[in-house]
C-alpha cells in the first residue's frame, strides 16, 4: 500500500485565493482525519469522517474552511478565501477503529 | 476533555546512550490508547509505539519502550542505544477506546530530541 497520499506537498497562494488540499486514505480505513500543525498551537484536529460521513467538525476554525469526502478514497479540505493566518502544515490521516493512525506527508500551506 | 502534557520542550542525548521522554495525560475514561509519534525534519508523522490502557505490560518495539503508569496517568518513552536517526520531534497522543468515545487523537505539544555524536 502506498500509504496516505496528500497533494500538493507545498502550496503558496495569495491572500483571498481559494486553496484545495487533497487526500487519498489507505484502502480499507474507515476513518479520515484532517489536522493542522502550527508552532503556536501544535497539532489540532479540524474535522474527521467515519465511512465518509463527517462526525466532528468542531475544530474547523470558521466558515472559510470546508471539508468533503465524496467517497471512501478521496477527501478535500478547502479554504476560501485564504488568509495569512491559515499558513500551516495540514495533515490528513486515516485509521481503522482498532489500530493507530497513518498520516500523510502533509501539505505546507503558505498564504502571502 | 482529555489533555496531554509533555513537560520537556527539548531534550538531548549522546549517541548510544538512553533517554526518557515524559508524558502525562488527564482523562476520566478507563479505556483508551496511548501513542508515541516521531516527526523527523521530513515532517512525516511516524508511529513509534502504542499502549492499550487495559494492558499492564509495557509495550516495547526494538529500542523503544514505554513506562505506563495508569494510576499516575503517566506514559514515558525510553529510547535505548540512541542513534542519530532518532533525532526528531516526539509527540505523545491519547485516543479513547470507550464505547461512544471520540476516535480523535489528542496530542501533546511535543519534545524535540537532539542526538549528539
Amino acid at each position: 500500500d502506498a500509504g496516505v497520499i496528500q497533494s500538493p506537498r507545498h502550496e503558496v497562494t495569495e491572500m483571498g485565493q481559494e486553496v484545495t488540499l487533497r487526500c487519498k486514505p489507505i484502502s480499507g480505513h474507515d476513518y479520515l482525519f484532517w489536522y493542522r500543525q502550527t508552532m503556536m498551537r501544535g497539532l489540532e484536529l479540524l474535522i474527521y469522517f467515519n465511512n465518509n460521513v463527517p462526525i466532528d467538525d468542531s475544530g474547523m476554525p470558521e466558515d472559510r474552511f470546508s471539508a468533503k469526502m465524496p467517497n471512501a478514497s478521496f477527501s478535500t479540505l478547502k479554504i476560501q478565501p485564504s488568509e495569512p493566518r491559515d499558513s500551516a502544515v495540514y495533515f490528513c490521516a486515516s485509521a481503522t477503529w482498532f489500530y493507530g493512525y497513518t498520516f500523510g506527508s502533509g501539505t505546507r500551506l503558505t498564504v502571502v | 476533555a482529555q489533555t496531554v502534557t509533555q513537560s520537556q520542550p527539548e531534550m538531548s542525548v549522546q549517541e548510544a546512550e538512553t533517554v526518557t521522554l515524559s508524558c502525562t495525560y488527564d482523562t476520566s475514561e478507563s479505556d483508551y490508547y496511548l501513542f508515541w509519534y516521531k516527526q523527523p525534519p521530513s515532517r512525516q508523522m511516524i508511529l513509534v509505539i502504542r499502549q492499550e490502557a487495559y494492558k499492564q505490560q509495557n509495550a516495547t518495539e526494538n529500542r523503544f519502550s514505554v513506562n505506563f503508569q495508569k494510576a499516575a496517568k503517566s506514559f514515558s518513552l525510553k529510547i535505548s542505544d540512541s542513534q542519530l536517526g532518532d533525532a526528531a520531534m516526539y509527540f505523545c497522543a491519547y485516543r479513547s477506546s470507550a464505547q461512544g468515545g471520540s476516535e480523535k487523537l489528542v496530542f501533546g505539544k511535543g519534545t524535540k530530541l537532539t542526538v549528539n555524536p
